[in-house]
């Protein structure tokens, strides 16, 4: 069965610290990655995605992730969090088959 | 114009209440759907709409019930909820149900709280 694996449910990091968010899935096969936020009491936001090409993906607010296909992994980084990045984010993936799938979602706390 | 649009976004209703939610996207997209999302989980798919037709139900509960009435628009009717269908309710849309390689667009959700 496919999957996908946030295994961070909850990172705090202080303001204007590098973060990196975990995204690992089960399937090596063709696939489309995602990240999206969420922020308190909105509906989800697209941060980025990786169709094809570069394997280093840049996306809005200062975000970027990086494409392992060996390591089956798609993490999420930022050089320098603000305050205003205190939210949900899921890692999603579009497995070949159509099968769409969202992470548990990591909760992410920027700390003053 | 870029936008899922969602009304309400709040609603309270009482468990013998009938409501809709509403869904509107003008970007030409023809697939649409229905999410539930619980706090500090990820969304979980009721329905989707392919070509203004229902073509996938997730088994969901018939008190929920979907409405297409065109390329542009998505219903959800609500009739005799539970406490525990309280949720934030998405709505979301993309090109079709097999081109979803540019995602998922989202709309802001309806809080909805049954008492």
């Amino acid at each position: 069965a496919q999957s996908v694996t946030q295994l961070d449910s909850q990172v705090p990091v202080f303001e204007e610290a590098p973060v990196e968010l975990r995204c690992n899935y089960s399937s090596s096969v063709s696939v489309y990655l995602f990240w999206y936020v969420q922020y308190p009491n909105q509906g989800l936001q697209l941060l980025l995605k990786y169709l094809s090409g570069s394997t280093l993906v840049k996306g809005i607010n200062g975000f970027e992730a990086e494409f392992n296909k060996s390591q089956t992994s798609f993490h999420l980084r930022k050089p320098s969090v603000h305050i205003s990045d205190t939210a949900e984010y899921f890692c999603a993936v579009l497995f070949r088959g159509n099968q769409f799938y969202f992470g548990t979602g990591t909760s992410l706390t920027v700390i003053p | 114009d870029t936008e899922v649009t969602q009304t309400p976004k709040h609603l309270v209703m009482g468990m013998t209440n009938k409501k809709s939610l509403k869904c509107e996207q003008h970007m030409g997209h023809r697939a649409m759907y229905w999410y539930k999302q619980k706090a500090k989980k990820p969304p979980e798919l009721m329905f989707v709409y392919s070509y203004e037709k229902l073509s996938i139900n997730e088994s969901v509960p018939s008190r929920f019930s979907p409405e297409c009435p065109n390329s542009s628009l998505l219903n959800l009717h609500l009739h005799a909820l539970q406490p525990e269908d309280s949720a934030l309710y998405l709505c979301a849309s993309s090109q079709g149900v097999s081109d979803r390689e540019g995602g998922y667009t989202f709309g802001s959700g309806t809080r909805l709280t049954v008492v």
